[in-house]
């Protein structure tokens, strides 16, 4: 089993739609919990952190996490073509190992007009 | 204020040789992560420097070494190069009281031939 997991893309959503992007963690332990946007042939970028069982919403972007479930995801409301690009699920296990991010193998986000 | 920076961009190499990857951080960030990212997938994480030591590492094989200087600069050095070895160096910054909120540089593509 993978460490971090994430739905098998590529997804594909017409503009102005919901895109749901989804992941899932084996560290029970896991403490922080990332979304990184990374463009082609571009570097990653943050776009959402999260640290406790709920909904945190920065604009058009929901990162929702459920450690009971390990669970974490991703919603981008109102999607538009310039969100098209890889979204890179991340997870920090804390504790010894607070300096390490194991990341997903990402999940290909289309947008099309 | 200047953001992550590596070099080089580009670097083709030949198995069995050794390699030197450097980066600077950005301005006000004190610790240095290096991550591998192969074709398709999320990044791998090699190593982080903080203190001018090595805090945490990955499952890479001691060819993989690093260092950070005290102006906080850090180099990737990869010896006896193999043709697995071809992929994204990814250079990441941060503060050390921010685990995993990382701000990537554009990255150091090796070809290994």
């Amino acid at each position: 089993q993978k460490e971090v997991e994430q739905n098998s893309g590529p997804l594909s959503v017409p503009e102005g739609a919901i895109a749901s992007l989804n992941c899932t963690y084996s560290d029970r332990g896991s403490q922080s919990f990332f979304w990184y946007r990374q463009y082609s042939g571009k570097s990653p970028e943050l776009i959402m952190s999260i640290y406790s069982n709920g909904d945190k919403e920065d604009g058009r972007f929901t990162a929702q996490l459920n450690k009971a479930s390990q669970y974490v995801s991703l919603l981008i409301r109102d999607s538009q073509p310039s969100d098209s690009a890889t979204y890179l699920c991340a997870v920090n296990a804390g504790g010894t190992s607070y300096g390490k991010l194991t990341f997903g193998q990402g999940t290909i986000l289309t947008v099309h007009p | 204020d200047a953001g992550v920076t590596q070099s080089p961009t580009h670097l083709i190499k030949t198995r069995g040789q050794q390699v030197t990857l450097r980066c600077s951080p950005k301005s006000g960030h004190d610790t240095v992560s290096w991550y591998q990212q192969a074709l398709g997938q999320g990044p791998q994480f090699i190593f982080q420097y903080y203190e001018e030591e090595e805090r945490q590492r990955g499952n890479f094989p001691d060819r993989f070494s690093g260092h950070q200087f005290p102006n906080y600069s850090s180099e990737l050095n990869v010896n006896a190069l193999l043709l697995g070895d071809s992929a994204l160096y990814l250079c990441a910054s941060s503060h050390r009281d921010r685990g995993g909120k990382l701000f990537f540089g554009s990255g150091t593509q090796l070809s290994v031939l």
